[in-house]
């Protein structure tokens, strides 16, 4: 059963960069690719970007400035940094395994919240 | 980037009823060399994260029940629950991974009238 586990501090100051990890179970990150999706609270589902355990990643333009992901194939991770935090970038953050292009498994979520 | 459009945004349906949310994209997502359209639905129950019900459009995740069912081409897709049940209370999304930025519709909740 694939596993993936987001954690990281569910707290940031404005301006500082939030910073998340994904523990990936189950399966090796030396295949597929990697995603990062966030929620605001009651709100749609955004796609921040993905990565393959090569390097390769793709992010969202509308983030691309502030976002830089990275995938540890010797601890089986994947991480999001995203620089420059405001309060728009608090919201739920999942991360998510693509087989293909659409995302088959996700993790439980956390909640990032932005204040000083 | 291709602008993903559900509706409608809330619906009610008695339980064993038909549910029926539309997903509309601003530009074709149909791949013309292998004749697939890049979409999938996911299903957000309260307090959880997204769960993939089907992609390619229509073809079920393993494990989705078989009333959940998908159709559409180009830029028009449907999602059908035929036999509504109490466990489908949920916001479904489509989303199309043609290209990049992937994007989501803003979401349609399901609920028991």
């Amino acid at each position: 059963q694939v596993q993936l586990q987001e954690s990281g501090p569910g707290l940031v100051k404005p301006s500082e960069t939030l910073s998340l990890t994904c523990t990936v179970s189950s399966v090796s990150i030396t295949n597929y690719y990697w995603s990062w999706i966030r929620q605001p609270p009651g709100k749609g589902l955004e796609w921040i970007g993905y990565i393959s355990y090569t390097g390769g990643a793709s992010y969202n333009p509308s983030l691309e400035s502030r976002v830089t992901m990275s995938v540890d194939t010797s601890k089986n991770r994947f991480s999001l940094n995203l620089t420059s935090a405001t309060a728009t970038d608090a919201a739920v953050y999942y991360c998510a395994m693509s087989t293909g292009y659409y995302l088959d498994y996700w993790g439980q979520g956390t909640l990032v919240t932005v204040s000083s | 980037d291709i602008v993903m459009t559900q509706s409608p945004d809330s619906l009610a349906v008695s339980l064993d009823e038909r549910a029926t949310i539309n997903c509309k994209s601003s530009q074709s997502v149909l791949y013309s060399s292998n004749n697939k359209n890049y979409l999938a639905w996911y299903q957000q129950k309260p307090g959880q994260s997204p769960k993939l019900l089907l992609y390619w459009a229509s073809t079920r995740e393993s494990g989705v029940p078989d009333r959940f069912s998908g159709s559409g081409s180009g830029t028009d897709f449907t999602l059908t629950i035929s036999s509504l049940q109490a466990e489908d209370v949920a916001i479904y999304y489509c989303q199309q991974y043609y290209t990049t930025p992937r994007t989501f519709g803003q979401g349609t909740k399901v609920e028991i009238k």
